[in-house]
């Protein structure tokens, strides 16, 4: 099973500064198939980013994503109000698909 | 318009069963995978596991093998999750998802289990 590590846990930060999030998995993750989601409270996850660096369907280009192997990256590059949420990564090279533990990004 | 709709929240005894739906609309049902996710309150998310509806494939994680059980019946387009006994420990919401990674989410189901 792969293990999928996100750091930090928490990102202080304030709106217009650049966020960068990390994922690192235990083993490769085959095909760069590695996802990032968003998450506020109360509701259901939303994908932003799938093969590792495309973004999904009506995802603002200010949020990009970077990386193979082992080691991934989520930027948003100018914190917009509605982007203070919680980030999961999720790898789906390999079964069991498996999720990080999540980076929350919050106002400082 | 793809769309997955769950069924409503839940309240159960433990040791009790229960069945959850999720129906899918709007794209062809067989042609994708529909997994569950756990989310565990103030917690993080779980994979579970998947199926694929065209040959009623599903593969489990580890650590729900055993525990819960998926199916689908293509012929209404409803992917289930299954519990034979619950307990406690499993009060979750719990969400449907399509694909590898997951484009499209249900609503979320709120499992409460308690005496």
């Amino acid at each position: 099973e792969i293990v999928l590590t996100q750091s930090p846990g928490t990102l202080s930060l304030s709106p217009g500064e650049r966020a960068t999030l990390s994922c690192r998995a235990s083993q490769s993750v085959s095909s760069s198939y590695l996802a990032w989601y968003q998450q506020k409270p109360g509701q259901a996850p939303r994908l932003l980013i799938y093969g590792a660096s495309s973004r999904a369907t009506g995802i603002p280009d200010r949020f990009s994503g970077s990386g193979s192997g082992t080691d991934f990256t989520l930027t948003i590059s100018r914190l917009e109000p509605e982007d203070f949420a919680v980030y999961y990564c999720q790898q789906y090279g390999s079964s069991p698909f498996t999720f990080g533990g999540g980076t929350k990004v919050e106002i400082k | 318009e793809v769309q997955l709709v769950q069924s409503g929240a839940e309240v159960k005894k433990p040791g009790e069963s229960l069945k959850i739906s999720c129906k899918g609309s709007g794209y062809s049902f067989t042609s994708y995978w529909i997994g569950w996710v756990r989310q565990m309150p103030g917690k993080g998310l779980e994979w579970m596991g998947i199926i694929y509806p065209g040959d009623s494939d599903t593969r489990y994680s580890p650590s729900f093998q055993g525990q819960v059980t998926i199916s689908a019946d293509k012929s209404i387009s409803t992917a289930y999750l299954q519990w034979s006994s619950l307990k406690a420990s499993d009060t979750a919401m719990y969400y449907c998802v399509r694909g590898g990674y997951f484009d499209y989410w249900g609503q979320g189901t709120l499992v409460t289990v308690s005496s």
